[in-house]
């Protein structure tokens, strides 16, 4: 998997967006943009994924820039549930394994 | 339609004891994938199963452990002599065949050594 970088940790007050930024500047033509997040002593969870184009569902939002060095995932309307660390991976589209690396740590504050 | 069921979700084991952590892959899903997480530190990698066949060990360590993943039951990863070192958060995923949109994870089981 293509290497991204993502910020250590965030922290955004309760019930504004979030914006949490990735690049992959040496994304390549069919690797997928793909975000998963984890909750205090629980598993992953996915949250969205992408390949061009801007992607939205009861989760978050993907906002992909045109030449998809780098991505934004944009939770709406933070809540605490939402404090994770949330991960921001690559994926080839023959790929069987997904590789996670640090992630940002996001902190709600109340 | 229940999700990846881990189980035990926590498990006790002194040193020179075996490990082992079960996991069942949600209705449909043939591909089944375990990460181990230590203390305070990210998510790796350790093997990927389909039925009856390991598809990539890459991050299995060389000794004490191994996987299986059986025509029935659940996929079973096992650890030999436990050692302190192996205290750690073991989660399975589990997706369908070449499945973009992601993995579906379970709740994990947390292996402590004593």
């Amino acid at each position: 998997d293509a290497k991204t970088t993502q910020p250590n940790s965030m922290e955004s007050n309760e019930e504004e967006p979030v914006h949490l930024p990735c690049n992959h500047s040496t994304i390549s033509g069919t690797d997928y943009i793909h975000w998963y997040r984890q909750l205090p002593s629980q598993g992953p969870e996915y949250v969205i994924h992408g390949l061009t184009s801007n992607v939205n569902n009861r989760m978050a939002s993907l906002a992909i820039a045109e030449d998809r060095k780098s991505s934004t995932l944009i939770l709406h309307r933070a809540t605490l549930r939402d404090a994770a660390v949330y991960y921001c991976i690559l994926r080839a589209d023959r790929d069987d394994k997904i590789i996670f690396g640090k992630g940002t740590r996001l902190h709600i504050l109340p | 339609n229940a999700g990846v069921m881990q189980n035990p979700r926590h498990l006790v084991r002194r040193r020179g004891q075996e490990a082992r952590l079960r996991c069942s892959p949600m209705k449909g899903h043939s591909h089944v994938y375990w990460y181990r997480q230590l203390p305070e530190e990210g998510l790796k990698f350790m093997v990927y199963l389909q039925k009856e066949n390991i598809i990539d060990e890459s991050g299995m360590p060389k000794e004490r452990f191994s996987a299986e993943f059986p025509k029935e039951g659940p996929s079973i990863l096992r650890i030999q002599q436990v050692v302190r070192g192996d205290s750690a958060a073991y989660f399975c995923a589990s997706s369908p065949a070449r499945a973009i949109r992601g993995y579906t994870f379970g709740s994990g089981t947390r292996l402590t050594v004593v």
